[in-house]
């Protein structure tokens, strides 16, 4: 399973765009990038998954250079509601046995 | 929207009891997981099941068991409560095939040991 590295904290301001990179070398070539949020007292929820390139939903976008060793997730004009920790995860979707590993995470500290 | 139910949200045991937890999910996913987590050490797998009366060992199986009966019910026993089981315990399923999207997560089910 491809290791991920995160930066382990980040602080923001209300307004802001924030960048979180997740750094993954050892990515195979059947594995999707995928990123959860997590609050206090609840469980992780996805956010985005992607596989090459840029992906973008209602909540956030996920850039991914041409040798998938890193992967961006762009918070734009974040809120006091989303500081939480955001997981990077690596792997394939395709099979059964897959295990999702998570990282140690980045805390996100949003500011007024 | 799917959805995964961990039956409470908080327990507290006595050790040496045997403790079941358990999670139901909707959208008949093949893979259900069982994690905990706790300050510091971040989330970590116990066991997971890819199909019914299939399981296997995550990083962290000693004193846990699991039991998979029904595609949507994926539980967690275990065998002896112990204080250092004290931890917040998140079931997870998601579904197989290229372009899956995502792994979701019940609310969690914190559980002391007394």
């Amino acid at each position: 399973l491809a290791k991920t590295t995160q930066p382990i904290s980040m602080d923001s301001y209300e307004g802001q765009e924030v960048n979180i990179t997740c750094s993954h070398n050892n990515i195979a070539t059947n594995d999707y990038i995928t990123w959860y949020q997590q609050f206090p007292s609840q469980g992780p929820r996805f956010i985005i998954q992607g596989y090459k390139t840029k992906v973008t939903n209602e909540v956030a976008s996920l850039f991914i250079p041409a040798d998938r060793k890193s992967s961006t997730l762009s918070l734009p004009r974040v809120s006091l509601s989303d500081t939480a920790v955001y997981y990077c995860l690596v792997g394939a979707t395709n099979t059964g046995g897959f295990k999702t590993i998570f990282g140690a995470g980045t805390r996100l500290f949003v500011k007024a | 929207d799917v959805k995964v139910t961990q039956s409470s949200r908080y327990l507290v045991k006595r050790t040496g009891e045997k403790v079941f937890l358990e999670c139901v999910q909707d959208m008949d996913h093949e893979n259900m997981f069982w994690y905990r987590q706790d300050p510091g050490l971040g989330l970590r797998l116990i066991y997971f099941s890819y199909d019914v009366k299939m399981k296997e060992k995550g990083d962290i199986p000693e004193g846990y068991s699991v039991s998979r009966e029904k595609k949507e019910r994926f539980s967690l026993i275990l065998e002896s409560a112990s204080t250092n089981q004290t931890s917040m315990y998140l079931c997870a399923s998601r579904g197989t095939g290229v372009g899956t999207v995502g792994t979701f997560f019940g609310q969690g089910t914190r559980l002391t040991v007394v």
